[in-house]
């Protein structure tokens, strides 16, 4: 099945620096790969989203890039605010209604 | 958007027992999915929750531990049986609608202590 890589664990940035989660997988079916935040206590939220036709896709100060051949990832999020403190979760899907694979998350703390 | 609710959102059981935790959505959906999530700990797939039919169990998971009902398109329960220690943890579902590549949206889970 597909494994999911996330990477790194835990990222400190200050106040306005950018931060970048890297995620990598494994099967080369897998063709949509969405983000979650999730705040202390609370449910995790879509953020982002990339389907594998497309390399890059941005939203405001959060944007994401794949990679297919090299199978990885990644969600960058610039001027990062407190707010922005969260664990931030990838996942890989094959589509159409398939399972979501996990990344093992990542804890953002932004520094004011 | 949908609402997703799920109840209870927290309770303490004691070992032994079982705990059915429901998840109600205001539209229909296509899919159901139940996951468990240790504290600090990524989400794991228990089932996928199949209307009308047995749910699709991962890896690790059994049907006579985590009973699932998904009697329509907007409902689902989970059952926690002969709880121990060991299953405390946050439960929560999520749900897809229809759409090629759509995202799971998660309800607010459940918080469960076994005591």
């Amino acid at each position: 099945g597909e494994n999911v890589e996330q990477h790194p664990s835990t990222l400190s940035v200050q106040e306005g620096d950018s931060a970048v989660i890297k995620c990598t997988y494994s099967d080369s079916a897998s063709n949509y790969f969405p983000w979650y935040k999730q705040e202390l206590g609370k449910r995790p939220q879509l953020i982002i989203d990339i389907r594998s036709n497309v390399g890059e896709k941005k939203d405001q100060r959060i944007a994401v890039t794949l990679n297919k051949t090299a199978k990885h990832f990644s969600l960058h999020i610039t001027e990062t605010q407190p707010e922005d403190s969260a664990v931030y979760f990838c996942a890989a899907s094959m589509g159409n209604f398939n399972k979501f694979y996990f990344g093992s998350g990542t804890k953002l703390n932004v520094k004011p | 958007s949908a609402v997703i609710s799920q109840k209870p959102s927290r309770d303490i059981c004691q070992r032994g027992t079982s705990l059915t935790i429901q998840c109600q959505v205001d539209s229909q959906v296509t899919m159901m999915f139940w996951y468990r999530q240790q504290p600090g700990q990524s989400l794991t797939l228990i089932a996928t929750a199949n209307q009308g039919s047995e749910a699709t169990y991962e890896s690790g998971f059994v049907i006579d531990k985590f009973p699932i009902s998904r009697p329509n398109l907007t409902f689902s329960t989970l059952t926690v049986s002969n709880m121990s220690p060991e299953d405390s943890s946050i439960y929560l579902c999520s749900v897809l609608w229809a759409g090629v590549n759509q995202p799971q949206h998660f309800g607010d889970g459940t918080r469960l202590s076994i005591l």
